[in-house]
């Protein structure tokens, strides 16, 4: 089973802002909140990451809820190039080691 | 940005044959992934390894997988005997030691007849 849980599509217009949400509602307490993104015949992306604070950077705002049960991703106003797939993904380290664990994503659909 | 590649891009294979996949990491990552996709469906991790060694692997990596990397080389899957069910899209990805980002390649797409 996923550990993350994602809208499977999310249309917006050019300009606005777009908040993707994600659950993860049994996340342990080490393991980190990715967001990637995937557009088509091409590998995932990097777009940001947090464990419990919030983070922005030149992409992307993200939103970390309290009980770290669900965050948000917020693009500022989006072009067509931010259409994409966006995977929220759980990182969980061993030793020696970090997995990635996707979920389905959501399709993001910006129109003109 | 940093660039992952995949070779080759599309593999077409009859069941049973064997398929080697390759990838050329970022120069200077020491850590490396393989994950698969089925069309319509969510990343699957499979396998990382680091140092000459599998890490750790998921239960999608069969006995029929495997992965090395010789002496700097590709860091390679292989799969050996194929079946139906191998039919996806793979990707590579790798990463730096004091990093936490993983970098990924654009994907081979496989299709097992």
């Amino acid at each position: 089973d996923a550990k993350t849980t994602q809208p499977d599509s999310m249309e917006s217009t050019e300009g606005e802002t777009v908040h993707l949400p994600c659950s993860h509602a049994t996340i342990s307490g080490n393991e980190y909140i990715y967001w990637y993104r995937q557009v088509p015949l091409q590998g995932p992306e990097y777009v940001t990451h947090g464990l419990q604070q919030n983070t922005t950077n030149s992409m992307a705002f993200l939103a970390i809820a309290s009980d770290r049960k669900s965050s948000t991703l917020i693009l500022p106003h989006v072009s067509l190039r931010d259409a994409a797939v966006y995977h929220c993904i759980l990182r969980v380290d061993g030793t020696g080691y970090q997995n990635f664990y996707f979920g389905k994503g959501t399709s993001l659909t910006v129109i003109p | 940005g940093p660039k992952v590649l995949q070779i080759p891009s599309h593999q077409i294979i009859d069941m049973g044959q064997m398929v080697t996949l390759n990838c050329d990491p970022v120069s200077n990552h020491l850590y490396f992934y393989w994950y698969k996709q089925i069309l319509g469906q969510q990343m699957e991790f499979l396998v990382n390894f680091y140092n000459g060694k599998v890490m750790e692997k998921s239960k999608l990596f069969k006995d029929q997988f495997s992965v090395e990397r010789p002496d700097g080389s590709y860091f390679t899957l292989k799969i050996q005997p194929t079946a139906l069910e191998d039919s996806a899209v793979y990707f590579c990805a790798s990463r730096h030691w004091d990093q936490d980002t993983q970098y990924f390649g654009p994907g081979t797409r496989l299709l097992v007849l």
